[in-house]
């Protein structure tokens, strides 16, 4: 298994470009998570998913937008690129409720830079 | 809400030494509580989890945590520090009932082992 991987890893974007970002998944996981991370901020959760075709916001959610088309992927796309979105980006997923397991799996991650 | 506090955003000991990280917690029902590692440039990793089976929780590469109700709190520790184990360390809380089970991180302790 490769379990959750990010694409791409790294990007340098202009102020005001758009881009996606995709995480995949192939542990057949139905919770699916994007994070940001900031220095001294900790990880901070911006969309979120608990199933294919259902996405909610999480607690920064403005300036993004997501997907969920696939059980398997989950893409977080950026409209229009500020500087403020200079952050490297986690995906997470975890699986269903069943049984005790509940922690999360997490992406290598994909460091963005607006300028 | 729950909200997860880390006390020391830089933590140095000596190879051999004890490591004590601080993880204080809010919330309002019994938590499910995380350790997270992160190793330069690279994803979060799982250490320990406690999801009230015992309040010991013994992890990978030697590290534990205790649950403690009366001081919320849940530190880390590992009685002699590897130069391996410099790293950035997160502790998380689950969200509680059914729905979105996203994480809240604290803000990360840096973890510096020196020679």
């Amino acid at each position: 298994n490769a379990g959750v991987t990010q694409t791409p890893k790294f990007r340098v974007l202009k102020t005001g470009q758009s881009m996606t970002l995709l995480c995949a998944q192939d542990m057949n996981h139905e919770y699916m998570y994007w994070y940001r991370q900031d220095p001294g901020m900790g990880l901070r959760l911006i969309h979120y998913s608990v199933g294919e075709g259902t996405t909610a916001k999480g607690e920064v959610p403005d300036g993004y937008n997501v997907s969920r088309l696939k059980k398997q992927n989950f893409l977080l796309g950026l409209e229009s690129a500020a500087p403020s979105q200079t952050s490297v980006y986690f995906c997470a997923s975890r699986p269903p409720e069943a049984g005790r397991t509940k922690e999360q799996y997490f992406g290598p991650g994909t460091r963005l830079t607006v300028t | 809400a729950q909200s997860v506090t880390q006390l020391g955003s830089h933590v140095s000991v000596s190879e051999g030494a004890l490591v004590l990280l601080r993880c204080n917690y809010s919330s309002s029902v019994p938590p499910y509580l995380f350790w997270y590692v992160q190793y330069p440039n690279q994803g979060l990793q799982l250490l320990l989890k406690y999801t009230s089976a015992a309040t010991l929780v013994k992890g990978i590469n030697g590290f534990e945590a205790e649950f403690k109700k009366s001081e919320t709190s849940f530190h880390l520790t590992k009685p002699s520090a590897h130069m391996s184990d410099a790293a950035e360390y997160f502790c998380a809380v689950s969200d509680q009932g059914r729905g979105r089970r996203a994480l809240t991180f604290g803000s990360g302790t840096r973890l510096q082992v020196q020679p």
